[in-house]
């Protein structure tokens, strides 16, 4: 079955640093991988989506993600923390096939401090 | 565009009692999906519908809860009795329809307390 793994449940930097947030998957397929941001309080929103089509994607804020297939890797990365992005993050992976179940991980806190 | 609408936003209640959530959907999304949020963990997926059929329940405690969806839009889930370890967030999330690849967008979800 597949499966996401994030490691560290807090990561702190600070301000204008450089913010890495890791996941690894476990998929017995090539599989589709999100990256959700859920900020106090709110649902979940959507930052980037991995289809397949490029490993480097990019998504909202400033945020990017590369799929590396060798080390089953899913890191989120933003070249420079902004107090704003204080928040939760999920990592989640789906199959290609039949219907979507996404599966999230445990989540990170992202502290940012001034 | 309107987002999933939830409700209640909060709610307590004693063990034993029963409790309902709302959930609306973007309209035109086909397919609806309860998660459970403990604190601490990533959302759980209960239940997944595609219009008004359900698709994945696997991971929902048929002894007490349950969820429908009228119409094949609004949806209700239910927690009857509740348990102390059912207190957790519970999100609704809409999609167009149920590819693997398709975006879910997610209502403001319902902390419920159990005490």
């Amino acid at each position: 079955a597949q499966s996401v793994t994030q490691l560290g449940s807090h990561v702190s930097v600070s301000e204008g640093a450089l913010v890495l947030l890791r996941c690894n998957y476990s998929s017995s397929v090539p599989p589709y991988l999100f990256w959700y941001v859920q900020y106090p309080n709110q649902g979940l929103q959507l930052l980037l989506k991995y289809t397949s089509a490029a490993t480097l994607v990019k998504g909202i804020n400033g945020f990017e993600a590369e799929f590396k297939k060798s080390e089953t890797s899913f890191h989120l990365t933003k070249p420079s923390a902004h107090m704003s992005d204080a928040a939760e993050y999920f990592c989640a992976v789906t199959l290609y096939t039949g219907f979507q179940k996404l599966v999230f991980g445990t989540g990170t806190r992202l502290l940012v401090s001034p | 565009e309107a987002g999933v609408a939830q409700s209640p936003r909060y709610k307590i209640i004693e063990k034993r009692q029963s409790v309902a959530f709302w959930c609306n959907p973007i309209s035109g999304h086909a397919t609806l999906y309860w998660y459970q949020q403990i604190l601490g963990q990533g959302p759980k997926l209960l239940i997944q519908f595609q219009n008004n059929g359900v698709v994945d329940d696997s991971q929902l405690p048929k002894d007490r809860f349950s969820a429908e969806r009228l119409k094949g839009v609004d949806s209700t889930l239910k927690i009857q009795p509740a348990k102390l370890e059912d207190s957790a967030v519970y999100l609704c999330a809409s999609s167009l329809d149920s590819s693997a690849n398709t975006e879910a967008f997610f209502g403001q979800g319902t902390r419920l307390t159990v005490v």
